[in-house]
């Protein structure tokens, strides 16, 4: 079975603060995606990484960051949080590139809360 | 560019009665289709996708779905609903041909009651 973790399922962090959200999947895949999810707005792609030092802008990128230096490891950054921050962040990852790029597998969730 | 539409926020059925969830979508190409299903407090969880071949694809938990090129839908359904089916449910597509990642849908909260 395909595992991908994330580093907290609860975080609360205050206005400025920088944050760090942690992905790990241990199936060996190329792909990599952090997702926002929002009532009424579904899940927005944040940004995504084909391969290892690769990004690639999603719709949402403002205010955020990411690092992929391993590939099983996938990194969302905050720079300096803010209240509209505040959602249900969500990684996943697939197997393959392009056309053939599969079925992505979701972490459980991190629950993020910008006071 | 590549879409999908839920048009349904919000669906209710009484248990053991037949569900549909609705999805219509818009690519260039051919279309690569899923469904996900997302339990409360949750990630979501692949319940089944459409490729190519049979227009009639069965998943995961007794869901299966349709595939209507001419109407672009692929709609879930399930003969028969259970109270624990109640969740959130995604439609996502990407374009066969590129290199461009899922769009999800905005999803569709299903209640069956008891």
């Amino acid at each position: 079975d395909v595992k991908v973790t994330q580093s907290s399922r609860y975080l609360v962090k205050r206005t400025g603060e920088k944050v760090f959200l942690e992905c790990v999947q241990d199936m060996d895949h190329e792909n990599m995606f952090w997702y926002r999810q929002d009532p009424g707005l579904g899940l927005r792609l944040i940004y995504f990484s084909y391969d290892v030092k690769m990004k690639e802008k999603g719709d949402i990128p403002e205010g955020y960051s990411v690092s992929r230096e391993k590939k099983e490891r996938f990194s969302l950054i905050l720079e300096s949080a803010s209240t509209n921050q505040t959602s249900m962040y969500l990684c996943a990852s697939s197997w393959g590139r392009g056309a053939v790029a599969d079925t992505q597998y979701f972490g459980p969730g991190t629950r993020l809360t910008v006071l | 560019a590549q879409s999908v539409a839920q048009p349904e926020d919000q669906v209710n059925v009484a248990e053991g009665n037949p569900l549909t969830v609705k999805c219509t979508y818009s690519v260039s190409g051919n279309p690569y289709l899923f469904w996900y299903v997302q339990y409360p407090n949750r990630g979501l969880q692949f319940l089944l996708k459409y490729i190519t071949g049979d227009n009639l694809v069965k998943g995961s938990y007794g869901f299966e779905a349709e595939f209507n090129k001419s109407q672009t839908s692929f709609h879930l359904k399930k003969p028969s609903a259970l109270v624990s089916d109640s969740a959130l449910y995604f439609c996502a597509v990407r374009d066969l041909k590129g290199n461009t990642p899922l769009v999800f849908g905005k999803g569709t909260r299903l209640s069956v009651i008891a």
